[in-house]
């Protein structure tokens, strides 16, 4: 069974359209989060929400929208894609055990996306 | 801007040989750390956490911590060419994890 998954795996796109990403995780996980790796390979947080609260923002251009449906589902959706948005998204999940130290994260397989 | 450093690489050693990959981190107040392993093409795996001082070891994983020197490390002993990847460190920041830009790692046979 698939932890964390995401679809689609590839999009490829023209500038202009919007898209979006899906992302279901099965680990009863109260945390979510979108991450970007840039063609530099640096992957760096995008989003986060905790039982379907946006928690974290980061400065990310208005035209990334996430959308929690229920905490097992976090879903972006991009409007005017730009050349400069390519990049690999990926989603991912942690339990952060009640008042423990730690958030562990668990990522989906990515989703490339490719902006013609 | 909190920042987490790594040596870009590569990182090469032969098979068998121990690799040590480092990291420093700027925020004193981190306290837990985490180091990935992707290889390419892929997703992030978890490999380990630490969040107290000293040693901490998973079978040929060694994660050390330093909290006073601002450094987390990762040991890997008996190196073979699976371990091939880039090894991302990352502190966590709330709820959200800061990664540095990777070690890239190669094991030759």
């Amino acid at each position: 069974d698939t932890a964390v998954s995401q679809t689609p795996k590839y999009l490829v796109t023209q500038m202009g359209n919007d898209k979006s990403i899906k992302c279901e995780q099965n680990l009863g996980h109260d945390t979510m989060y979108w991450y970007k790796q840039d063609s530099k390979k640096f992957l760096k947080i995008m989003f986060s929400y905790n039982n379907k609260e946006l928690i974290i923002n980061e400065t990310v251009p208005n035209r990334f929208s996430p959308k929690s449906p229920d905490k097992a589902h976090l879903n972006l959706h991009i409007n005017s894609l730009e050349l400069g948005d390519s990049a690999v998204y990926f989603c991912a999940s942690s339990g952060g055990a009640s008042g423990g130290p730690t958030y562990e994260q668990y990522f989906g397989p990515g989703t490339r996306l490719t902006v013609t | 801007q909190k920042e987490v450093e790594q040596n870009s690489g590569p990182l090469s050693v032969p098979e068998g040989a121990i690799a040590s990959l480092n990291c420093t981190y700027s925020d004193r107040g981190s306290q837990s750390f985490f180091w990935y392993r992707q290889y390419s093409g892929k997703s992030p795996e978890l490999i380990m956490f630490i969040y107290s001082n000293g040693d901490k070891e998973d079978g040929r994983f060694t994660a050390q911590l330093n909290k006073a020197s601002q450094y987390v490390s990762l040991l890997i002993r008996d190196s073979q060419p699976s371990d091939s990847a880039t090894y991302l460190c990352a502190v966590q920041q709330g709820t959200a994890l800061i990664f540095g830009k990777g070690t890239t790692l190669s094991v030759s046979s």
